[in-house]
């Protein structure tokens, strides 16, 4: 297996326009989870999924943040209306349920809002 | 909630001198407690975990951390650096209740000096 993989790697767009970033967890793994890292910062959590259904959710996940996982595959974030404030490291992470206490990461993509 | 502090936001020292990264964490329930380590253009990989059991804990390329409940602290070590461990190390916890995310530090950056 090669692990968990993020597309794109690198994103830069402009203020207003919006995004969409994929990530293939590891393909046993049925969970899958995403999250922010700013500059000079650890990685926060956004939201995660068990399968298909998304179980929970941050309060840094507003409204403009969408995150789906339709067939318990592959997820996609959309964020619309992107701000400055949204240019981060967006982190893309996978476990199996029985093994939650070890999430494997992808590479990440990074987005500049420009 | 649960909270991760590493103090020192860099560290720099001479190879094969021996390095300690502090991590203090503050919850009111039990955690696993985690190092994970980004080296540079690379994402983010579990280094060690506690889980139970043994307070000591050791990864493959000779770190180790200790679990201190009393102290609320899980400082990684290591005896003798080398250049290759130059690198970013964040310390995190998740509830052992319900472990999905994790609660990272805000990471160590760790230089190495020839």
């Amino acid at each position: 297996d090669t692990g968990v993989s993020q597309d794109p790697r690198h994103k830069i767009t402009k203020r207003g326009q919006n995004v969409t970033f994929r990530c293939d967890p590891i393909s046993e793994h049925n969970r899958l989870y995403w999250y922010r890292q700013t500059l000079g910062q650890g990685p926060e959590f956004l939201t995660y999924f068990q399968n298909e259904a998304q179980l929970e959710k941050s309060r840094l996940l507003s409204d403009r943040f969408s995150a789906e996982r339709p067939k318990g595959s592959f997820s996609t974030l959309e964020i619309q209306r992107t701000e400055q404030g949204d240019s981060a490291m967006y982190l893309c992470a996978s476990s199996a349920s029985d093994r939650v206490d070890e999430q494997y990461f992808g590479p990440g993509t990074r987005l500049t809002v420009t | 909630a649960q909270s991760v502090t590493q103090l020192d936001s860099q560290v720099p020292v001479f190879e094969e001198a021996p390095v300690e990264l502090r991590c203090n964490y503050s919850s009111s329930v039990s955690v696993y407690l985690f190092w994970y380590v980004q080296y540079p253009n690379q994402g983010l990989q579990l280094l060690l975990k506690y889980l139970s059991g043994s307070t000591l804990v050791e990864s493959i390329n000779g770190f180790e951390a200790e679990f201190n409940k009393s102290q609320t602290s899980f400082h990684l070590r290591k005896p003798s650096v080398h250049i290759s461990d130059t690198a970013e190390y964040f310390c995190a916890v998740s509830k052992v209740s319900s472990a999905s995310k994790i609660i990272f530090g805000s990471g160590t950056r760790l230089s190495i000096r020839p």
